[in-house]
């Protein structure tokens, strides 16, 4: 079966610091696919990143970076030098990508707050 | 382009009574979900579709219908609102299984 955790319920941190998201998977299958969400405290959902199975090269974009670890099933998120407008619940999601089924599967969430 | 768009954006119903919620989508996306969210429990996948005509149940379908009868529209029926079904609804699409999800703005839907 499936499975996402995020161990870190909620998070504080005071703006400009850095701050890294765990998310630890499982999954029997070999190829899989990982996502990022963010949502804001309006409610939306945004699309941060999606990454392959095989592709473990870490990625970064602007003040975030993900780095993807198949030994340890984890894809961690880090916000460098975050900002107030960082402060949101993220989400890891985990979906197979076998030809069958639909078994989009989420994290409970992280949720992160920045003070001023 | 709207995106996705749901309707109602919130709810009140007594238990027992029965609604549906309208998911709509203008990006022509084959695939089309529902979700509820739940305190601490991320988002649980209801029903799916992977294309026009087609359903399929996800996680945790009881208690709710749906139907895609139009590519672009894709609705979640609850017959008889329970209490256990007080939840925010978020409808989602993409163009591939794999792909990221576009969602709407969520249904808040409070069941008495």
């Amino acid at each position: 079966a499936q499975k996402v955790t995020q161990a870190q319920t909620e998070i504080s941190v005071v703006e400009k610091e850095d701050v890294t998201l765990d998310c630890v998977y499982e999954t029997r299958d070999t190829t899989y696919y990982l996502f990022w969400y963010k949502q804001p405290p309006s409610g939306e959902l945004v699309f941060l990143i999606r990454r392959n199975s095989f592709d473990e090269q870490n990625e970064i974009s602007g003040r975030y970076s993900w780095n993807f670890q198949k030994s340890t099933s984890s894809f961690n998120f880090t916000i460098t030098a975050s900002q107030v407008v960082d402060s949101a619940v993220y989400f890891c999601a985990l979906i197979m990508g076998d030809n069958y089924g639909q078994n989009f599967v989420f994290g409970p969430g992280t949720r992160l707050s920045v003070l001023p | 382009n709207a995106g996705v768009t749901q309707t109602p954006k919130f709810r009140v119903l007594k238990t027992g009574q029965s609604m549906t919620l309208l998911c709509a989508q203008d990006m022509n996306h084959e695939y089309m979900y529902w979700y509820r969210q739940d305190p601490g429990m991320g988002l649980r996948l209801i029903h799916y579709s992977v294309g026009e005509g087609t359903t399929a149940k996800g996680e945790v379908p009881d208690g709710y219908n749906v139907s895609r009868l139009k590519k672009q529209n894709f609705l979640l029926g609850l017959e008889s609102a329970a209490p256990s079904q007080t939840s925010v609804y978020f409808c989602a699409s993409s163009n591939g299984k794999v792909n990221e999800q576009f969602f709407g703005p969520g249904t808040r839907l409070t069941v008495l």
